[in-house]
């Protein structure tokens, strides 16, 4: 158990619709990051926010967003869903000191099937 | 932006070594990690190499040369349990920055 709490774990909707999925990190991170994970394919980041600012972004379509609160935890909200974003969906969470950043440790994925 | 490169698959036996090499180039470098996947699960850490040189964790070592943009995982010793996908990382500008893996297979 990495201590990233990722929900939910399966999701299944409809093209066109909207989902959230949410990410609390280990205790103590104050780093969240989102990677999208195709069939066969790498991760591909997406956003990385640290204390409730974003801190870089990676090729994240424009129909998704992402936010992290004040308590640490963080969405991803993916909107006018296409069949090409299934996908896994980690959230990855990190102790940063200044430009160095501890290992990352992920949580155990958000399997979203859009039909 | 950062460009990693790993070869795909590959084979080992049982008991074997193997090594996986990663190429990278990149605009901002922190450190270089490695992961290990397997199939559907979460990626978990192995090893993280910031100075050039060898670092060694039991049956895993992972080498860096910064100069090369050049890193490579030893896997020992090898066990059944580690046919995986293995993840070269780049941390730098803000992001961890994966390649797509190479995937081990281990045959008796």
């Amino acid at each position: 158990d990495s201590g990233v709490t990722q929900t939910p774990k399966h999701l299944i909707t409809a093209t066109g619709q909207r989902v959230t999925l949410r990410c609390s990190p280990r205790s103590g991170d104050l780093s969240v990051y989102w990677y999208q994970q195709s069939l066969d394919q790498g991760l591909q980041f997406l956003i990385h926010y640290y204390n409730g600012e974003e801190r870089a972004k990676g090729n994240i379509l424009e129909r998704f967003s992402a936010q992290q609160f004040p308590d640490l935890h963080s969405e991803l909200n993916l909107s006018s869903l296409e069949l090409g974003d299934s996908a896994l969906y980690f959230c990855a969470s990190s102790v940063e000191l200044a430009e160095n950043t501890g290992e990352l440790f992920f949580g155990e994925g958000s399997r979203l099937t859009v039909l | 932006g950062q460009n990693i490169d790993q070869p795909t698959e590959m084979t080992a036996t049982e008991g074997a070594i193997v090594q996986i090499n990663c190429t990278y180039q990149t605009s901002g470098f922190n450190g270089l990690f490695w992961y290990q996947q397997h199939a559907g699960e979460a990626p978990t850490f192995l090893s993280y190499n910031v100075l050039d040189g060898l670092e060694e964790k039991g049956r895993f070592s992972s080498f860096l040369s910064r100069s090369k943009g050049y890193s490579y995982l030893l896997l020992k010793e090898l066990q059944m349990k580690d046919s995986a996908s293995y993840l070269c990382a780049i941390h730098g500008n803000n992001r961890l920055a994966f390649g797509k893996g190479n995937q081990v297979v281990v045959i008796p």
